[in-house]
C-alpha cells in the first residue's frame, strides 16, 4: 500500500540555526499537507500543497512540492523555541489521509 | 467555539470490556475520521466518513468499528478491546475529505490504556 516517510525522525538544533524535514511518498500524490504537533497536544494544520514544483512561505516556515508530487519539504529558518513540535506530513488519496512518521523537532536555548 | 470534542481523555479499562469513545464536531463538517498514534509510527487512519451514514476503512480498522447516524458525532467502537490497542487517538473533521482538500481539525486526543 501506499506508504510515505519522513526524515529525519528527530532532530536537535541551537536556537537560530535552521531546520528541514523530507517527506516522500512510494506513490504520486494528488496533494500534501502540513501539521504541526506541540508536545502533549493535538495535530494542527499548517498548509497545503497541490500543484507540481509548488513553494509555499508562511514567515520562517517554506514549503516546497515535488516536482514529481512524490516528495515535500519543510524548512524552517532561524528556529525559535515555539517551533518546538512534531511536523507531520499528509498524503491526500481519496477521502483517505496517509500520513508521515513525523520529524520530532527539538530547540535548545 | 469551532472545535472537535472527544470524551474521555483518559481511559485505563480491561482487555475485553467494550467501550466507546465519542466524537463530536459542531462545524457542520461532511467529514471525519479516527486516528491512532503511536510512537515511530506517526498518525494512523482507522476509518473515515465522507458522509451521514458513509463509513470506510482507513489503514488499521482491524478491532474497531464506526458508525454516522448524525453529521456531528462519530463515535469510535472498541467491542472486545486487546493491549495492542493501547494507543492515543484523534478525531478530526474538515469541510470535505479526501479530494476536497480541506484542512482537518482535531480534537484533543483521548488516551486509552487497556490492560
Amino acid at each position: 500500500g501506499q506508504q510515505v516517510m519522513q526524515i529525519p525522525q528527530y532532530q536537535h538544533v541551537q536556537e537560530g540555526e535552521d531546520f528541514t524535514t523530507y517527506c516522500n511518498s512510494s506513490t504520486t500524490l494528488s496533494n500534501i499537507q502540513w501539521y504541526k504537533q506541540r508536545p502533549g497536544g493535538h495535530p494542527v494544520f499548517l498548509i497545503q500543497l497541490v500543484k507540481s514544483g509548488e513553494v509555499k512561505k508562511q514567515k520562517r516556515l517554506t514549503f516546497q512540492f515535488g516536482e514529481a508530487k512524490k516528495n515535500s519539504s519543510l524548512h524552517i529558518t532561524a528556529t525559535q523555541t515555539t517551533d518546538v513540535g512534531t511536523y507531520f506530513c499528509a498524503g491526500i488519496g481519496t477521502y483517505k489521509y496517509i500520513f508521515g512518521t513525523g520529524t520530532r523537532l527539538k530547540v535548545l536555548a | 467555539e469551532a472545535q472537535v470534542t472527544q470524551n474521555p481523555r483518559y481511559l485505563i479499562t480491561v482487555t475485553g470490556k467494550k467501550l466507546t469513545v465519542t466524537c463530536s464536531q459542531n462545524m457542520n463538517h461532511e467529514y471525519m475520521s479516527w486516528y491512532r498514534q503511536d510512537p515511530g509510527l506517526g498518525l494512523r487512519q482507522i476509518y473515515y466518513s465522507m458522509n451521514v451514514e458513509v463509513t470506510d476503512k482507513g489503514d488499521v480498522p482491524e478491532g474497531y468499528k464506526v458508525s454516522r447516524k448524525e453529521k456531528r458525532n462519530f463515535p469510535l467502537i472498541l467491542e472486545s478491546p486487546s493491549p495492542n490497542q493501547t494507543s492515543l487517538y484523534f478525531c478530526a473533521s474538515s469541510l470535505s475529505g479526501g479530494w476536497g482538500n480541506q484542512p482537518q481539525h482535531f480534537g484533543d486526543g483521548t488516551r486509552l490504556s487497556i490492560l
